[in-house]
């Protein structure tokens, strides 16, 4: 499975934007980009994936790269209810893999100050 | 809609003990996945099933994790004998077929904590 290298923390004031950064340098052409987060004592939550072209939905944008081999998980404005651990993840695309599992890596803790 | 549900919240059992997790789907959800998270360490992939089939069990550690989904609809994993290691949180999501879905996106439950004495 492709790998995905994450800062380990981050921190951010309340109300300003957060960029939080992956390298996925092994990327192959079929796999997607996908973002989820884990809020304390919850199980995790998609946020945003993408393939080539960067992304925008309610909660964040998702800016890649144009070789792929990086993206940028992008939010507008940081509330103390995004303070969690950020994953992003490498996704068999709907040919490439048969199970289209999950593999998580150790994420970004992102630490969002009043 | 319910999401996804998971049964226990948290169960605190003795080492050599049997223990029964229940994962109940989001509702037309063919796939169902099980992940868990031991102290410290990341959130590992289990098993995964296509309705009651198992698509990949490639995760599941050893012989005393039994897993079933009968029916194609909840799922159960079964650790008997309980060991120490076996501590941590379990993690159930279902999804719709990929192909069929705009996003592919795993629904998570909120985890039944498993501590072993």
């Amino acid at each position: 499975d492709a790998k995905t290298t994450q800062p380990n923390s981050m921190e951010s004031n309340e109300e300003e934007p957060v960029h939080l950064p992956c390298n996925h340098s092994t990327i192959s052409g079929t796999d997607y980009i996908h973002w989820y987060r884990q809020l304390p004592s919850q199980g995790p939550e998609y946020v945003i994936h993408g393939l080539t072209s960067n992304v925008n939905n309610r909660m964040a944008s998702l800016a890649i790269a144009e070789d792929r081999k990086s993206s940028t998980l992008i939010l507008h404005r940081a509330t103390l209810r995004d303070a969690a651990v950020y994953y992003c993840i490498l996704r068999g695309g709907l040919y490439g893999g048969a199970t289209n599992k999950l593999i998580f890596g150790t994420g970004t803790l992102l630490a969002v100050q009043p | 809609e319910a999401g996804v549900t998971q049964f226990p919240s948290h169960s605190v059992i003795e080492k050599g003990q049997t223990v029964t997790l229940r994962c109940d789907p989001i509702s037309g959800h063919d796939n169902l996945y099980w992940y868990r998270r031991v102290m410290g360490k990341e959130i590992k992939f289990l098993l995964h099933f296509v309705k009651e089939s198992k698509q990949d069990e490639s995760g599941m550690p050893n012989n005393r994790f039994l897993a079933e989904r009968t029916g194609g609809t909840y799922s159960t994993l079964k650790v008997q004998p309980a060991e120490l290691e076996d501590s941590g949180v379990y993690f159930c999501a279902s999804s719709q077929d990929w192909a069929t879905s705009e996003t592919g996106e795993l629904f998570f439950g909120e985890g039944s904590r498993l501590t072993v004495l």
